[in-house]
């Protein structure tokens, strides 16, 4: 079975601009959440994603947003970027219903110039 | 979701049992223990959870105390691909849907 992926991989950016990033889950599996990685505040939850609907949500602003599709696939939006929004973002999926195992895809590597 | 405390670091030897510690002394009767490692530059990988039994698997074996106050994570035999961050979490598995706290987590450095 294939395992999360997540594209690009890596993207540079400039302060101002827009990213989108792209989730694929595991197959069969509804939930998908997303997670931001930095050296200073660790791992932090962004939200996660069940059946299209946005199920929980971190404590981050209004410019991080994100969407499901009926296939599952999800994608992340932060709209005008800024330097602290460089980091690793990571995608995990899992069954949903129970949650008890989340899988993690490589993550993209965003870096704000 | 109730507070984790685990050590910063520890050190192990190669093929050596591999023993890391958390504290969760807040931790409800509903709520689940969980255990995830990241080495570096990945994605954090699922490792092992449980609720007041002991769990093995063919990964790790997870230790929970009765009054499930502390947890033990054991790595039977330790080898240098084990070296990663370890993160202890707990939470509820149905109401939090798929939301992880993550703490600072244990760096486990397993030494030849």
């Amino acid at each position: 079975k294939a395992g999360v992926t997540q594209t690009p991989r890596y993207l540079i950016k400039t302060r101002g601009q827009q990213v989108t990033l792209s989730c694929s889950p595991i197959s069969g599996h509804r939930s998908v959440s997303w997670y931001q990685q930095t050296p200073g505040q660790g791992l932090q939850f962004l939200f996660e994603y069940f059946s299209e609907t946005q199920r929980n949500k971190g404590n981050f602003p209004g410019r991080f947003s994100g969407r499901q599709f009926s296939n599952s696939r999800s994608e992340m939006n932060v709209s005008t970027l800024e330097l602290g929004d460089s980091a690793l973002y990571l995608c995990a999926s899992s069954l949903g219903d129970r949650g008890h195992e989340q899988y993690f895809g490589p993550g993209t590597r965003l870096t704000v110039t | 979701d109730a507070k984790t405390t685990q050590p910063t670091s520890m050190d192990c030897a190669e093929g050596r049992a591999a023993n890391l510690p958390c504290n969760h002394s807040t931790i409800s009767g509903n709520e689940y223990v969980y255990w995830y490692r990241q080495i570096h530059s990945q994605g954090p990988q699922y490792i092992i959870h449980g609720l007041k039994n002991n769990e093995t698997n063919e990964m790790a074996s997870l230790i929970i105390t009765e009054d499930r106050k502390s947890s033990t994570l054991i790595l039977p035999h330790a080898t240098l691909r084990d070296t990663a961050v370890y993160y202890c979490i707990v939470r509820f598995p149905y109401n939090q849907g798929g939301k992880l706290i993550f703490g600072q987590g244990t760096e486990l450095s397993v030494k030849p």
